[in-house]
């Protein structure tokens, strides 16, 4: 059964704190994804990697960076967490051409 | 700009009942249309995956249709149960995007009452 496993469920952290977001993959998928989901909004794209230390930055990356040393795992980095950045984060990852699989969510609070 | 618009924005409907969620699309030419289940505080699960050459696709109670001429996408579902309640959401691939260019609706809330 395939799994994305992120790090947390629930997380509050104050503004301007670091904040690291991990998330795991163990279908030795090559593209994973960042997304953040806000109400009414949709799903959009933050950063994504298709290789490892690869990445390219999706429609929303101010204010987010990402490392991806190894194939299975792709962390999502808060450089100086802001209130605008309280949200639920979704990581996915995918076979080139399938579909995407996600992990359960992380909602962020950011006071 | 492409963009998928999805509607009602939310709905409830009685257990047992039938209903049908929308999605209107201007993403063209597109590779293909999935929906996707997402209960609450979850992570979206996917429900069916259309390319542009088909125009139906069933998950058991599930039924989603597509129509590329008018460029509109439909999820029915069947016999509602309880669990049936979370956001259904749209997503449309770009033909000739990579994967990265997924573009999501903002969803349907449903909600099924006893």
């Amino acid at each position: 059964d395939v799994k994305v496993t992120q790090s947390s469920r629930y997380l509050v952290k104050r503004t301007g704190e670091k904040v690291f977001l991990e998330c795991v993959q163990d279908m030795d998928h090559e593209n994973m994804f960042w997304y953040r989901q806000d109400p009414g909004l949709g799903l959009r794209l933050i950063y994504f990697s298709y290789d490892v230390k690869m990445k390219e930055k999706g429609d929303i990356p101010e204010g987010y960076s990402v490392s991806r040393e190894k194939k299975e795992r792709f962390s999502l980095i808060l450089e100086s967490a802001s209130t605008n950045q309280t949200s639920m984060y979704l990581c996915a990852s995918t076979r080139t051409g399938t579909e995407a699989f996600f992990g359960q969510g992380t909602r962020l609070t950011v006071v | 700009k492409n963009q998928v618009e999805q509607s009602p924005q939310s709905l409830i409907i009685l257990e047992g009942k039938n209903c049908t969620l929308q999605c209107n699309y201007t993403v063209s030419p597109f590779s293909n249309l999935r929906w996707y289940k997402q209960d609450t505080g979850r992570g979206p699960v996917s429900l069916t995956i259309m390319t542009f050459s088909e125009n139906t696709k069933s998950n058991g109670r599930y039924t989603a249709t597509l129509d590329a001429d008018t460029k509109q996408s439909s999820l029915h579902i069947t016999a509602s149960q309880l669990s049936d309640s979370a956001s259904y959401i749209c997503v449309v691939s770009p033909f000739s995007g990579g994967y990265n260019k997924l573009i999501f609706g903002a969803g349907t809330r449903l909600a099924v009452h006893p």
